[in-house]
């Protein structure tokens, strides 16, 4: 059975960094073809993709968080890490990590974290 | 603004067949396999088709989808009470290096 759950700061402050980190289990970070996606959603808004983390340890992010955005992860503990810099009230939402096998497709989410940019 | 259009709503009374269109591009919907998700508000979002047509286990065969050229819907029959959601459409984006989605559709069941 495949999971994943997202955890992290709920408020954070303009400027500040956020680290969220997605602990799954069920399958292993480094399987062929398994990718490990973020994904935002601001209140009320659409889905947006912030980047990925790859089974062979590549990663890939969107281009316009490009320079704020890092992901990273730990496959001794199953877990993913995303960092964003300089964070903004624009960055406030629900925040996704997702598996996305070979066949494309989010197949497995976690439940998501909201995040709050706020002084 | 979404990469990918769908209408903002759409409705339908129990028992009918409804569909959900998406719109792209030749570098996204017209040069990949296009994936739908429900979102029930509050929660995460669900995979219900991906690679244009295929449904996870556990996707019931009620729902079915398909893609032509640079466009995609979904197909929602015999409608129930539980099918009211937000749709989104999404597709690889061969610009962006990453997934598209659309803008989301919210069902109505009346």
């Amino acid at each position: 059975q495949i999971t994943l759950k997202e955890s992290g700061p709920t408020l954070v402050k303009p400027t500040q960094t956020l680290t969220l980190t997605c602990t799954v289990s069920g399958f292993s970070l480094t399987s062929s073809g398994v990718s490990v996606g973020w994904i935002r959603q601001p209140p009320g808004k659409a889905l947006e993709w912030l980047g990925f983390s790859f089974w062979d340890g590549d990663q890939r992010y969107r281009p316009s968080l490009k320079g704020r955005l890092t992901i990273i992860r730990d496959t001794s503990k199953n877990q993913v890490f995303l960092t964003m810099k300089n964070m903004d009230p624009t960055d406030t939402g629900t925040y996704y990590c997702a598996h996305r096998p070979d066949s494309g497709g989010f197949h497995f989410w976690g439940q998501g974290t909201l995040v709050t940019v706020s002084s | 603004q979404s990469v990918l259009t769908q209408p903002p709503s759409a409705s339908g009374t129990p028992g009918q067949r409804v569909t959900i269109s998406c719109s792209g591009s030749s570098s996204d919907i017209g040069s990949n396999t296009v994936n739908w998700y429900q979102q029930v508000p509050g929660t995460a979002p669900k995979l219900l088709i991906y690679a244009n047509d295929q449904r996870p286990s556990g996707v019931p065969d009620r729902l079915s989808a398909s893609k032509s050229g640079t466009s995609a819907s979904l197909a929602i029959s015999g409608l129930q009470s539980d099918d009211e959601a937000d749709y989104y459409c999404s597709a690889w984006d061969d610009r962006l290096n990453g997934p598209v989605f659309g803008g989301g559709t919210k069902l109505t069941v009346l």
